[in-house]
C-alpha cells in the first residue's frame, strides 16, 4: 500500500524558516517524482515544487522560488521542504504528491498533509 | 498562460448524476488533465487521468460511477448515483515543462 507521512509542520513567527518531511512507503521511491502543494486555509490547491526521481529537474511555483528548497533522500524514502524567509501567506496545510511522470503529470498519491502557521 | 477555469460551485440530488467542468485556456485544449477529490477534512484523493480523446484511467479503487471525458478544452468528470459521500470538492489538474497548475475547485453538494 503506497503511504505517504508528511511531518514537521508548525508556529513560526514571520521570517523564520521550517522544513517539512514525506516518509514515502509501498512503492520504490527512488522511481518516481515527487511534488509539495499546499492548501491555505479556506481557500484551493497551490502547487509549491517537483522534483524528478534523481533530483535532476527541480521546479518551484513563481511565490516560493528563492525562499523554498526541495529535496530527496532516496536512500530514506523521503522528500523535503525547507522553508526560508516565511510569510503570513505562506500559512497553509503542506502535501506531498507522487508523481509516475519523469516530468510533471498527474499526482496519483497524496499525503494527509501537514499544518504551517506563520504568525507572530 | 497555462490556466485551468472551473464552476465554484454544483449541486444534484442523492443518486442523480452530475458533471463537472473544468476549461484549459486558450491554446491548450490537448492538455491532459487529471481529477482530484477533497472530502471534507481529508487529502486530497486522485480519481483519473483524462486525455483530450476522453480516454482515462482512473486511480486505484475509484468506482465505476465516476467517469471522465473531454470535448475540445473542456475536460468532464461525470459521477453518476450520487452517494453523499460524494460531497466533496472536486480539482482538476494539468501540467506543463515547469509548471503545475491546479483549477479553482468546484464545491460539489448532494441534496
Amino acid at each position: 500500500e503506497v503511504q505517504l507521512v508528511e511531518s514537521g509542520g508548525g508556529l513560526v513567527k514571520p521570517g523564520g524558516s521550517l522544513r517539512l518531511s514525506c516518509a514515502a512507503s509501498g512503492f520504490t521511491f527512488s522511481s518516481y517524482s515527487m511534488n509539495w502543494v499546499r492548501q491555505a486555509p479556506g481557500k484551493g490547491l497551490e502547487w509549491v515544487s517537483f522534483s524528478s526521481s534523481s533530483s535532476s529537474y527541480i521546479y518551484y511555483a513563481g511565490s516560493v522560488k528563492g525562499r523554498f528548497t526541495i529535496s530527496r533522500d532516496n536512500a530514506k524514502n523521503s522528500l523535503y521542504l525547507q522553508m526560508n524567509s516565511l510569510r503570513a501567506e505562506d500559512t497553509a496545510v503542506y502535501y506531498c504528491a507522487r508523481d509516475p511522470g519523469g516530468g510533471p503529470s498527474e499526482f496519483d498519491y497524496w499525503g494527509q498533509g501537514t499544518l504551517v502557521t506563520v504568525s507572530s | 498562460q497555462l490556466v485551468l477555469t472551473q464552476s465554484p460551485s454544483a449541486s444534484a440530488s442523492l443518486g442523480a448524476s452530475v458533471k463537472l467542468t473544468c476549461t484549459l485556456s486558450s491554446g491548450h485544449s490537448s492538455y491532459a488533465i487529471a481529477w482530484h477529490q477533497e472530502q471534507p477534512e481529508k487529502g486530497p484523493r486522485y480519481l483519473m487521468k483524462l486525455n483530450s480523446d476522453g480516454s482515462h484511467s482512473k486511480g486505484d479503487g475509484i468506482p465505476d460511477r465516476f467517469s471522465g471525458s473531454s470535448s475540445g478544452a473542456e475536460r468532464y468528470l461525470t459521477i453518476s448515483s450520487l452517494q453523499s459521500e460524494d460531497e466533496a470538492d472536486y480539482y482538476c489538474q494539468t501540467w506543463g515543462t515547469g509548471i503545475v497548475v491546479f483549477g479553482g475547485g468546484t464545491k460539489l453538494t448532494v441534496l
